[in-house]
């Protein structure tokens, strides 16, 4: 069975660095074509895909939020770290972590989700 | 950059079929997945490399892509399908490498 969850503050300051990690469990980021992903969703509004990291640490980020994302797995390769430094309100939402499969990189598995404020 | 273009809403009658389509230039040439979101939870996928159904998902849902219209296809709707719906494609060679259409809300009349 695989599932996943993210982690992390629900609550952020202007300006603050947000860091989110996604536990998983049921599959492993040595597996060929195998990924995790982070996609975001603001209140009322459309999946937004943020970032992706490859089981061969090949990383992917959303263009227009480049500057402020970074993703790394750990050693243990069991978790995935997302930071995005300088939050504003315009980024609160709710971040969704999601296994990557595939060629055409499908969304197979997602976290619950967690819901983050950006509040001063 | 690329863009996918999907309905905001679609309305259907319980026991009757549900089309949503997701528009982009020549989309036939991309893998289309689709994900549903019900209320408060997180998407679920449901139709995968344009008509492929992961394990679990119903037959009544299925795929196609041709041209540059995807469609997703939901045979005798249920109360239970009315959710959200989002196309998405992958672009390895955009900077912008993953796409998510803006979501089509289907609601069971």
């Amino acid at each position: 069975q695989i599932t996943l969850k993210e982690s992390g503050p629900t609550l952020v300051k202007p300006t603050q660095t947000l860091t989110l990690t996604c536990t998983f469990s049921g599959f492993s980021l040595t597996t060929y074509q195998m990924g995790v992903a982070w996609i975001r969703q603001p209140p009322g509004k459309a999946l937004e895909w943020l970032a992706l990291i490859y089981w061969n640490d090949g990383k992917r980020y959303r263009p227009s939020l480049k500057s402020r994302l970074t993703i790394t797995k750990d050693s243990s390769e069991s978790h995935v770290v997302l930071t995005m430094t300088n939050m504003a309100p315009v980024d609160s939402g709710t971040y969704f972590c999601a296994q990557v499969r595939g060629r055409w990189a499908q969304f197979a598995s997602w976290g619950q989700g967690i819901t983050v404020a950006v509040s001063s | 950059s690329y863009v996918l273009t999907q309905p905001p809403s679609v309305s259907v009658a319980p026991g009757k079929t549900a089309r949503i389509s997701c528009g982009g230039d020549d989309i036939g040439a991309y893998s289309v997945h689709w994900y549903q979101q019900r209320p408060g939870q997180a998407p679920v996928l449901v139709v995968n490399d344009d008509s492929d159904r992961p394990s679990g998902i119903p037959e009544r849902f299925s795929g196609t892509n041709s041209g540059n219209t995807a469609t997703l296809t939901i045979s005798r709707v249920e109360a239970g399908d009315e959710a959200d719906y989002y196309c998405q494609v992958w672009d390895s060679s955009s900077d912008h490498p993953v796409l998510f259409g803006g979501g089509t809300k289907l609601t069971v009349l």
